[in-house]
């Protein structure tokens, strides 16, 4: 079965760095793009960015640029999303989705990040 | 960027009824919408992709349709388990892959 697993729930300050994780299973996780998706507390879903683990191609929505960063180590299937400085507005739920040709269809089970003093 | 404008932001419908769910574009799309289903506590869910194509184990009483900036996705008789909130999403400005501010269905 395709998977995507990602990191545990995570509790943070303001000003902390953090780097959650998205490990894929079951297929060829170098050949599909993956998306970083933000669910903030009772809304809607945002797209942040994509990442191509075959070669590390990246790109950011224009929301989320420069304010995270995106990454892959295909040898171990996993992508990552990180912060260098949290702030509370990052509180959120964060899904890492597998990209085909049209839409998102293998979604991880998300993590939670907190950030507050 | 691509504008996606969901409506209504809440619909109401009894179990048995059927529910019409739209999604309009600021800018033609063409047929690259995607429509997501998510119920409380848990993972979206890819029901349609191609504006009218279900996704894998989808049921059929789910259809999707549309084109350029108008879209329409129709629950043909509400079951239980179909009170959620669902979300289109554009692929055609890739690698933008925005979302509308989703629909929730509820209980009448």
């Amino acid at each position: 079965e395709v998977q995507l697993v990602q990191s545990g729930a995570e509790v943070k300050k303001p000003g902390e760095s953090l780097k959650i994780s998205c490990q894929g299973s079951a297929y060829s996780f170098t050949t599909y793009w993956i998306a970083w998706v933000r669910q903030m507390p009772g809304k809607g879903l945002e797209w942040m960015g994509i990442i191509y683990p075959g070669d590390s191609d990246t790109r950011y929505s224009p929301s989320f640029q420069g304010q995270v960063t995106i990454s892959a180590d295909k040898s171990i299937s996993t992508a990552y999303l990180q912060w260098s400085s949290l702030k509370a507005s990052d509180t959120a739920m964060y899904y890492c989705a597998r990209l085909i040709n049209d839409g998102l269809d293998v979604w991880g089970q998300g993590t939670t990040v907190s950030v507050s003093s | 960027e691509i504008v996606m404008t969901q409506s209504p932001a809440t619909l109401s419908v009894s179990p048995g009824e059927r529910a019409t769910l739209s999604c309009r574009a600021s800018q033609s799309v063409s047929s690259n919408l995607a429509w997501y289903q998510q119920k409380p506590g848990q993972t979206p869910r890819l029901l349609i992709y191609g504006a009218s194509t279900r996704a894998t184990g989808i049921p059929a009483r789910f259809s999707g349709s549309g084109s350029g900036t108008e879209f329409t996705l129709t629950i043909s008789s509400l079951q239980s388990e179909d009170f959620a909130l669902y979300y289109c999403q554009q692929y055609n400005n890739w690698p933008a892959l925005t979302f509308g501010g989703g629909t929730k269905v509820e209980i009448k």
